[in-house]
């Protein structure tokens, strides 16, 4: 089974700011990675699939990048409305998912 | 619009079987893998289950396998998962999803707690 090992757990950042989660396999996932946003008592919503293809309505400061074992996720100029958990999900075999980044405003 | 709409949630004595369902609408069900996410209170996401198209293929992570069973009715369009021995540690919100190797549109959940 592939392990997803997802960093920080959670993160403080002011308006504005670039923030970025890190998830790390432990097997090379071939980037095949996604990208999850969940807000307080609603369903995910998937931002970024195959590391860096945006979906349809995900506003361009997100970001994602990485090959082989190692993924990164971003949010540039970081709004109220980015306010949330993010969670990464690998697809390269079967699915699973990170620990999540509860991201906070400081 | 893709709609997934998941029912069947409730308390449930440990030990006890529960059948979720999903009814999904705005896309040909029978085109898509459809699978089970689900998320303790208060914890993150964890994927439950997956089928095929036909339904005759099935995958499971180790923690449900043997215990939970995906099925589905493509003339329905309808997706269930039988859930039995249920554990206290399968409480939790299940989702309902369409999947393209990933999760791509999700349901609102149905939540279940397991207790006696």
């Amino acid at each position: 089974d592939i392990q997803m090992t997802q960093s920080p757990p959670s993160l403080s950042a002011s308006l504005g700011d670039k923030v970025t989660i890190t998830c790390q396999a432990s097997q090379n996932i071939n980037k095949y990675i996604a990208w999850y946003q969940q807000k307080p008592g609603k369903a995910p919503r998937l931002l970024i699939r195959y590391t860096s293809t945006l979906e349809s309505g995900t506003p361009s400061r997100f970001s994602g990048s990485g090959s082989g074992r190692d993924y990164s996720f971003s949010i540039s100029n970081v709004e109220s409305e980015d306010i949330a958990s993010y969670y990464c999900l690998q697809y390269d075999n079967l699915n699973t998912f990170g620990a999540g980044t509860k991201l906070e405003l400081k | 619009e893709v709609q997934l709409v998941e029912s069947g949630g409730g308390l449930v004595q440990p030990g006890r079987s529960l059948k979720l369902s999903c009814a999904a609408s705005g896309f040909t069900f029978s085109n898509y893998y459809m699978a089970w996410v689900r998320q303790a209170p208060k914890k993150g996401l964890e994927w439950v289950a997956t089928i095929s198209t036909s339904g005759s293929r099935t995958y499971y992570p180790d923690s449900v396998k043997g215990r939970f069973t995906i099925s589905r009715d493509n003339a329905k369009s309808s997706l269930y998962l039988q859930m039995n021995s249920l554990k206290s540690e399968d409480t939790a919100t299940y989702y309902c999803a369409r999947h393209s190797g990933y999760p791509a549109y999700w349901g609102q959940g149905t939540l279940v707690t397991v207790s006696s």
